[in-house]
């Protein structure tokens, strides 16, 4: 079945190191892929997405590539900040009924950033 | 423009006892989502509304679990009778029919724990 593996946490890191969190899915079709954030106190919020093969998606410095030759989706970042520990959700959305629908997650990645 | 909202933010109940989550979407969504995430776990699909009907409730765990959106706003959740194994955190989210979007937008969650 459709599922997400994302790598344990958490991950902790010191102030301005490159972060990468590893993804990879196994999916029927083409799904649409995911990362979301969820800061300390509060609910998920999407981070960045992209919708088909080599696309890439990026925002506050994150990025993440679709690639389905690996069925990865691994996310970056060049230099982290305090502000950016959170927990961190790699999910893919199903398609059906003309649109993405059901969100599949992984377990979530703890970040943890050090001053 | 509010987001998603999310009522109570926190409930403790007894096992046996009956508890009603109540989400209100972002006005105009019509489409709504719940999940739920279980004891730090993956967060879980349950199921997708489109205005009043449920499109799919694949992930409704039992027949405990009852989900309603009359008039096609809010939707509450209802665990009758809850169960330890009904812990967790859960999310309500909601995202615009039609076009190309296929955002989720969440709301912050409503952590449940049954003692």
């Amino acid at each position: 079945g459709d599922s997400v593996t994302q790598m344990e946490g958490p991950v902790t890191l010191s102030e301005e190191a490159f972060l990468t969190i590893n993804c990879t899915y196994t999916a029927t079709g083409y799904p649409s892929l995911f990362w979301y954030v969820q800061y300390p106190g509060e609910g998920l919020q999407l981070l960045l997405k992209a919708t088909k093969a080599d696309d890439k998606g990026s925002n506050k410095g994150f990025e993440a590539t679709y690639r389905k030759e690996t069925t990865s989706f691994h996310l970056e970042k060049g230099s982290v900040q305090v502000s950016d520990s959170a927990v961190y959700f790699c999910a893919l959305g199903l398609y059906y009924g003309g649109a993405t629908n059901k969100l599949i997650f992984g377990t979530g990645t703890l970040l943890a950033v050090q001053p | 423009e509010a987001g998603v909202t999310q009522f109570p933010s926190h409930s403790v109940i007894e096992k046996g006892q009956t508890v009603t989550l109540r989400c209100d979407p972002i006005s105009g969504h019509d489409n709504l989502y719940w999940y739920r995430r279980v004891m730090g776990k993956e967060i879980k699909f349950l199921l997708h509304f489109v205005k009043e009907s449920k499109q799919d409730e694949s992930g409704m765990p039992n027949n405990r679990f009852l989900a309603e959106r009359t008039g096609g706003t809010y939707s509450t959740l209802k665990v009758q009778p809850a169960e330890l194994e009904d812990s967790g955190v859960y999310f309500c989210a909601s995202r615009l029919q039609g076009g190309s979007t296929d955002t989720q937008y969440f709301g912050p969650g409503t952590r449940l724990t049954v003692l």
